[in-house]
């Protein structure tokens, strides 16, 4: 088993929708998530970065930690074309040293 | 946000030639840096761990006389691919973290495509 699993997609939806992506862990240690979003051919970019559980925003989008269940999530609201990348997330343990990415989620948002 | 520059972005070798990549943090100083390799479609698979002053350490699998790591200073990792082959043919990406910025926060460069023929 994965420690970090994300459906690859591809996730297709129409402009203006809600967009959730999803990472499931098996590592309890976790404390730090991170969503990176990364346009073809180019390095991942931070978009959220959350410590422990709990909700964070940051204009459309929303990133949601459930630690209980190990189970994080990303909400794009109102989506646009330029949203189309892959997501990719990401998990550190207290301590930091290795970051665990997952496979990324393909995301295309049509006009 | 922090910047991490990665030099150079595309390269065509051919094969039995060796290739460098550097990889820069440009405003803060990053005592480790990553160095991943992607296939098309598919996430990063973590290479090496690069620590300034000290030996990379590599990821199970990895060829470590293959793919020379070296941190030589606060803002600066090369990855050199040495006798590369059409099969190192990928896109090889840095990532850097600020030594005094949050845990897991990782900055990544725009990355290097590499093609050997």
């Amino acid at each position: 088993q994965k420690e970090v699993e994300q459906d690859p997609g591809p996730l297709s939806v129409p402009e203006g929708a809600i967009v959730s992506l999803n990472c499931t862990y098996s590592n309890s240690a976790f404390q730090y998530f991170m969503w990176y979003r990364q346009y073809s051919r180019k390095g991942p970019e931070l978009l959220m970065y959350t410590y422990s559980s709990g909700n964070k925003e940051d204009g459309r989008f929303t990133a949601q930690v459930d630690k209980s269940s190990k189970y994080i999530s990303l909400f794009i609201r109102d989506s646009q074309p330029s949203d189309s990348a892959t997501y990719l997330c990401a998990m550190s343990e207290t301590g930091g040293f290795k970051t665990i990415f997952g496979a990324g989620t393909r995301l295309f948002v049509k006009a | 946000g922090a910047v991490v520059s990665q030099h150079p972005s595309w390269v065509i070798c051919k094969s039995g030639t060796s290739v460098k990549i550097e990889c820069r943090s440009l405003d803060f100083q990053a005592t480790t840096m990553f160095w991943y390799r992607q296939f098309p479609k598919q996430s990063l698979m973590l290479m090496a761990t690069s620590n300034e002053g000290s030996k990379a350490t590599y990821e199970q699998g990895v060829e470590k006389d293959k793919f020379l790591i070296n941190h030589a200073s606060l803002t600066l990792s090369t990855l050199t691919v040495t006798s590369a082959h059409p099969e190192d043919s990928s896109f090889y990406i840095c990532s850097a973290r600020d030594r005094q910025g949050a845990i897991g926060e990782l900055f990544f460069g725009e990355g290097s495509r590499l093609t050997v023929l």
